[in-house]
């Protein structure tokens, strides 16, 4: 029973380099979050999808993009690392809207 | 302003006492409230959803309403090392079922 299962858990990148973090679930949900935490900041959000072909922007969404490629993946691109981006990367679903999120065991990303 | 505010602590309280955490939100069409769990270095697990003014218990863990205050509260009886965390507030507006709105957290520290 995986749950919410996030690649990679961590991340070394330079100023400027690209990457995709991977976030994949197995409970047939349908809306799925992107969430950085950083120390003192709490959860914030930076996409969402609400269901299989829809995103939105959450809170925080400048420098990143996501994409839901089908109902179980959900991935956030970054496409220009800066060192601002240095947190803790957080993959959640939920089955409907008002419902409570399932997270990820999180990506820890640092961009010197 | 925030869209919810948490003192982030730590809050210290002996084994056995009673703990009790406290969260405030900004939008008065919120709707749903959660009280996650987060240990160091893990993520975030749900310990209880209110909808509905006033109590809902569970067993050592009451979560407590009150919308013309705007205020939520998560009391821990019997509090234990083991409950030592960080506790987080989640609150959803009743425009976007699919945003989650965090604080950032109170840390949680039981005393042997």
């Amino acid at each position: 029973n995986a749950g919410v299962t996030q690649t990679p858990k961590f991340q070394v990148l330079k100023t400027g380099q690209s990457m995709t973090l991977q976030c994949a679930q197995d409970m047939n949900h349908n809306s799925m979050y992107w969430y950085r935490q950083d120390p003192g900041m709490g959860l914030r959000l930076i996409y969402y999808s609400a269901s299989e072909g829809t995103t939105d922007k959450g809170e925080v969404p400048n420098g990143y993009n996501v994409s839901r490629l089908n109902k179980r993946e959900f991935s956030l691109r970054l496409e220009s690392a800066a060192p601002s981006q240095t947190s803790v990367y957080f993959c959640a679903s939920t089955r409907d809207g008002n419902t409570e999120a399932f997270f990820g065991q999180g990506t820890r990303l640092t961009v010197v | 302003q925030k869209e919810v505010e948490q003192n982030s602590g730590p809050l210290s309280v002996p084994e056995g006492a009673i703990a009790s955490l406290n969260c405030t939100y900004s939008d008065r069409g919120s709707q749903s409230f959660f009280w996650y769990r987060q240990y160091s270095g893990k993520s975030p697990e749900l310990i209880m959803f209110i909808y509905s003014n006033g109590d809902k218990e569970d067993g050592r863990f009451t979560a407590q309403l009150n919308k013309a205050s705007q205020y939520v509260s998560l009391l821990i009886r019997d509090s234990q090392p083991s409950d030592s965390a960080t506790y987080l507030c989640a609150v959803k507006k009743g425009n976007n079922f699919n945003k989650f709105y965090f604080g950032s957290g109170t840390k949680l520290n039981v005393k042997p």
